[in-house]
């Protein structure tokens, strides 16, 4: 079946710090990969996505790379700020496993000013 | 335009009690998700709904969990005999063809249920 597994938080960094929250996964058949992003008080949110091996998803000044050799799907921010202090969930849908999202734990992100 | 809806945004039942949740999913969305996101058990995915298809129902967790999708739109998930364990928030989600896996899952600001 499908799994993803992601560093348990909660990670806490200064601003203009970088970030790194590593995600990994297990898939039957081709996935494509998702960041969620859930800020304090509000919905579920897609940050960026990648559907094919060494695709770049960005958005924000967030980046996440396709690695099907490590199956892995790494977030990366050069300089965080305030603002971005969040719940991250990495995620993969394929097609073979019923079209639904599969999550992992989440990680929380606190920056300090 | 108009996002993912749910109603109730919270509601506190008593153990025992059925609850009808809410989703109104964005216009021309033809597949619709439930999730619950709960401490114990993160985010989870329930059933999955595409266009007249026979519903995906294989991640609801008892025969007390059931849902329906009237007229390919809103969709109703009910949960009958509600015990505290269904405490969680859930979430409802919509996406254009949900055949196409790279297809953006909107999601809806979710119901936070609590059963006492």
């Amino acid at each position: 079946g499908n799994s993803v597994t992601q560093m348990e938080g909660p990670v806490t960094l200064s601003e203009e710090a970088f970030l790194t929250i590593n995600c990994t996964y297990t898939a039957t058949g081709y996935p494509s990969l998702f960041w969620y992003v859930q800020y304090p008080g509000e919905g579920l949110q897609l940050l960026l996505k990648a559907t094919k091996a060494d695709d770049k998803g960005s958005n924000k000044g967030f980046e996440a790379t396709y690695r099907k050799e490590t199956t892995s799907f790494h977030l990366e921010k050069g300089s965080v700020q305030v603002s971005d202090s969040a719940v991250y969930f990495c995620a993969l849908r394929t097609l073979n496993a019923g079209n639904m999202l599969t999550f992992g734990g989440g990680t929380r992100l606190m920056v300090k000013p | 335009g108009a996002g993912v809806s749910q109603s109730p945004s919270n509601k506190v039942t008593e153990k025992g009690k059925d609850v009808e949740l809410r989703c109104d999913p964005i216009s021309g969305h033809t597949a619709l998700y439930w999730y619950r996101q709960s401490l114990g058990q993160g985010l989870e995915f329930l059933i999955y709904f595409q266009g007249n298809s026979a519903p995906d129902k294989s991640g609801l967790p008892s025969d007390r969990f059931s849902a329906e999708r009237t007229g390919g739109s809103v969709s109703t998930l009910t949960i009958q005999r509600t015990q505290q364990e269904d405490s969680a928030v859930y979430l409802c989600a919509s996406s254009l063809e949900g055949t196409i896996s790279y297809n953006e899952q909107f999601f809806g600001p979710g119901t936070r249920l609590t059963v006492l």
